[in-house]
């Protein structure tokens, strides 16, 4: 059972659009949502993380929407850059983050010049 | 600069050999995550430590996988006999184990087991 889906797999987008991927979760338990990045041969970085009692939650240009009814949560990457590039994992936790987190499967992002 | 550290980076064994791993988690950190990535699975975790002892161990396979925490600062994960179902690269993450608190991975292990 996968409990936290991502979509899309790949994405490509020109340098200075905004790239947006989301995440889909069932286990109502979760209250802790965060965003990792991973460059290839490097572990995850967190990017950006939400608690569900808010809506929406920027860090310079990143950005994560979160819909508490739905289930959803997004991040919006914006004004892209090469250096973007990347492949960005959503996941999702128990005890606010101090728990084991469950990723998505991830999304391999593209920047192109 | 703290950051979490493991041996070896890169391992290639033939099938039925022991494998360990090794973790160090940042100094302070009192939880410790066992994550395992491959193409087909994504990231997964295997097992967390809090204080040094096992909390949840529910996605490690139980015959062959075994993980400890001998002290504060080092967490092994080991794996007997290796099976080429086991290549991946595994990642060790820490934190505070306090809600809000940033789990730190490191660069992980590269298992090739032929």
């Amino acid at each position: 059972q996968q409990q936290v889906k991502q979509s899309p797999q790949s994405l490509i987008v020109q340098k200075g659009g905004i790239p947006i991927i989301n995440c889909a979760y069932e286990n109502t338990a979760f209250d802790y949502f965060p965003w990792y990045q991973q460059f290839p041969g490097k572990g995850p970085a967190l990017l950006i993380a939400i608690r569900p009692d808010v809506s929406e939650k920027k860090e310079g240009r990143f950005t994560i929407s979160f819909n508490k009814s739905a289930k959803q949560f997004s991040l919006h990457i914006m004004d892209s850059q090469p250096g973007d590039s990347a492949t960005y994992f959503c996941a999702a936790s128990r005890g606010g983050g101090a728990d084991g987190l469950t990723f998505g499967k991830g999304t391999h992002l593209i920047i192109q010049p | 600069d703290a950051r979490v550290t493991q041996t070896p980076r890169d391992k290639v064994t033939e099938m039925g050999q022991e494998v360990t791993m090794r973790c160090q988690p940042i100094l302070g950190h009192n939880t410790v995550f066992w994550y395992r990535q491959t193409m087909m699975q994504g990231l997964e975790l295997l097992a967390y430590f809090r204080n040094r002892a096992p909390l949840d161990d529910s996605g490690m396979p139980k015959d062959r996988f075994s993980a400890e925490m001998p002290d504060a600062t080092l967490a092994t994960l080991k794996i007997q006999p290796s099976e080429p179902r086991d290549s991946a690269v595994y990642f060790c993450a820490s934190g505070q184990g306090q809600p809000g608190n940033e789990q730190f991975f490191g660069p992980g292990t590269r298992l090739t087991v032929l």
